[in-house]
C-alpha cells in the first residue's frame, strides 16, 4: 500500500511568520506531487503542484521536492489567518492520474 | 476556471434506500473521480473512470457502484444505503494522461439514517 505521511498538527505560527508544512511518501517511483488547502467543511482546492527536485514558488507558497529523501513540503511565507485551514499532500499512485491523500496538517495562524 | 458541480450539498436518506450522487464537469475532462472523506481516515478513493462507460474500482468500492454515460457526468450509486456509508462525498476531474491535477466539486454531506 503506497503511504503518505504528514503531521497532523496543529501547527502553531505567529501571523508574519513562514510556516513550514512536511510530507514523506513511501513509492519511490512517485512523479507528482500536489498541495492542497482544506477550509473547514470545505473541499480540498488546489494550490500547488511540482514535478521536479527543488523549489517551486508561486506569490507567498514555495513548494520543495527531494525524490531522493522521498520528502515534499510547503513553505508559507508571511502567514496570515486566512491561511488557517488543513493541508493535504497528494502524491501520484498510478495511471489516469490517480492520487494517494496524506491526511493533512492542520494549520493554525493566529494574529 | 475548472468547474465540478455536485448535485445536493446536504442529503438525508434511510437505510437500504438506492442513493444517487450527481457530478457534472464543464472542463472536458477525462478523467473523473469519487472520494469519501472521514474524519481520522482522510481521502479514500471509491472508484474514478478515465473515460466514457469506462471505470475502475478504488481503495472502498464496495457497497457502491458509478455510471459515466457521458464525458461530463459520472455518477456514485449507493446499492442499499447504510449507516456507515454516512460521510462527506467529493467528486473531482483532472484532464486526461497522468501527473494531471485533480479539481473538487464542493462536495455532498450524505446522512443515512
Amino acid at each position: 500500500q503506497k503511504e503518505v505521511e504528514q503531521n497532523s498538527g496543529p501547527l502553531s505560527v505567529p501571523e508574519g511568520a513562514i510556516a513550514s508544512l512536511n510530507c514523506t511518501y513511501s513509492d519511490r517511483g512517485s512523479q507528482s506531487f500536489f498541495w492542497y488547502r482544506q477550509y473547514s467543511g470545505k473541499s480540498p482546492e488546489l494550490i500547488m503542484f511540482i514535478y521536479s527536485n527543488g523549489d517551486k514558488e508561486d506569490g507567498r507558497f514555495t513548494a520543495q521536492l527531494n525524490k531522493a529523501s522521498q520528502y515534499v513540503s510547503l513553505l508559507i511565507r508571511d502567514s496570515q489567518p486566512s491561511d488557517s485551514a488543513t493541508y493535504l499532500c497528494a502524491v501520484n499512485r498510478g495511471g489516469y492520474s490517480t492520487l494517494t491523500f496524506g491526511k493533512g496538517t492542520m494549520l493554525l495562524v493566529s494574529p | 476556471d475548472v468547474k465540478v458541480t455536485q448535485s445536493s450539498r446536504y442529503l438525508v436518506k434511510r437505510t437500504g434506500e438506492k442513493v444517487f450522487l450527481e457530478c457534472v464537469q464543464d472542463m472536458d475532462h477525462e478523467n473523473m473521480f469519487w472520494y469519501r472523506q472521514d474524519p481520522g481516515l482522510g481521502l479514500r478513493l471509491i472508484y474514478f473512470s478515465y473515460d466514457v462507460k469506462m471505470k475502475e474500482k478504488g481503495d472502498i468500492p464496495e457497497g457502491y457502484s458509478v455510471s459515466r454515460e457521458k464525458k461530463e457526468r459520472f455518477s456514485l450509486i449507493l446499492e442499499s444505503a447504510s449507516t456507515n456509508q454516512t460521510s462527506m462525498y467529493l467528486c473531482a476531474s483532472s484532464p486526461g494522461g497522468n501527473n494531471q491535477p485533480q479539481h473538487f466539486g464542493d462536495g455532498t454531506r450524505l446522512s443515512i439514517l
